[in-house]
């Protein structure tokens, strides 16, 4: 059962474009979610991250959009550059004692072209 | 500041082998470990999660262990590996309490 699904495996974007990826998920008791971004070989590193106490978070380029009633989530980055190409997976948590213990959806490739 | 390492980065074994997986975590105390595994063409799933020495939990069943013999060392472990276990092996840890992962570099591990 995936509880955390990212239904595009690959978006491709021009360089100075608005890159939006996008994840939903199932469980309500889901109440914190985070952004990685991975390059290959490499551990994913921490983005972004959201309560859902909140519906927006901004960092910089990156913003993340909540809508807790669509279970559903976003990632814009603008404006997109070469060196954000990479893989991006959404993360969704219980806060309390399972904080910690993400649940990943299946990663967005994402390809910004110069 | 802290830093995670995970090694060695790439290994090819033999099916029916064991397999040893370190992890260590410098510049903090206590602080909650992680084993998780990426399979090709999918998504991050957690294998096992330790609050703190000698207490793991294993997410699913399969052929793996783990043993966290000091504060901020997490070793994942078979006696007999399977071709299913080949995979991206990535380590994690994170401060109690909180939700975002810090993420090691990562283990390569083809099974033949």
């Amino acid at each position: 059962d995936q509880q955390v699904k990212q239904n595009s495996p690959s978006l491709s974007v021009q360089e100075g474009r608005i890159s939006i990826l996008n994840c939903d998920y199932t469980n309500s008791m889901f109440d914190y979610f985070l952004w990685y971004k991975k390059y290959p070989a490499e551990g994913p590193t921490f983005l972004i991250s959201i309560s859902s106490i909140k519906d927006k978070n901004e960092d910089g380029r990156f913003t993340v959009f909540l809508n807790k009633s669509a279970k559903h989530l976003s990632l814009h980055i603008v404006p997109s550059q070469p060196g954000d190409s990479a893989v991006y997976f959404c993360a969704a948590s219980v806060s309390g004692t399972s904080y910690g213990k993400l649940t990943f959806g299946q990663g967005t490739i994402l390809t910004v072209h110069p | 500041s802290q830093t995670i390492h995970q090694w060695p980065a790439t290994l090819v074994q033999p099916v029916g082998s064991p397999l040893s997986l370190e992890c260590t975590v410098e510049g903090t105390s206590n602080p909650n470990l992680y084993w998780y595994r990426q399979a090709a063409g999918r998504g991050l799933q957690l294998l096992f999660y330790s609050v703190g020495i000698g207490q793991i939990s294993s997410e699913v069943p399969q052929n793996l262990s783990a043993s966290r013999p000091q504060d901020r060392q997490f070793i994942l472990s078979s006696k007999k590996l399977l071709l299913s276990d080949s995979g991206f092996y990535l380590c994690a840890w994170s401060v109690q309490g909180a939700g975002e992962l810090f993420f090691g570099e990562g283990s390569r591990l083809t099974v033949l």
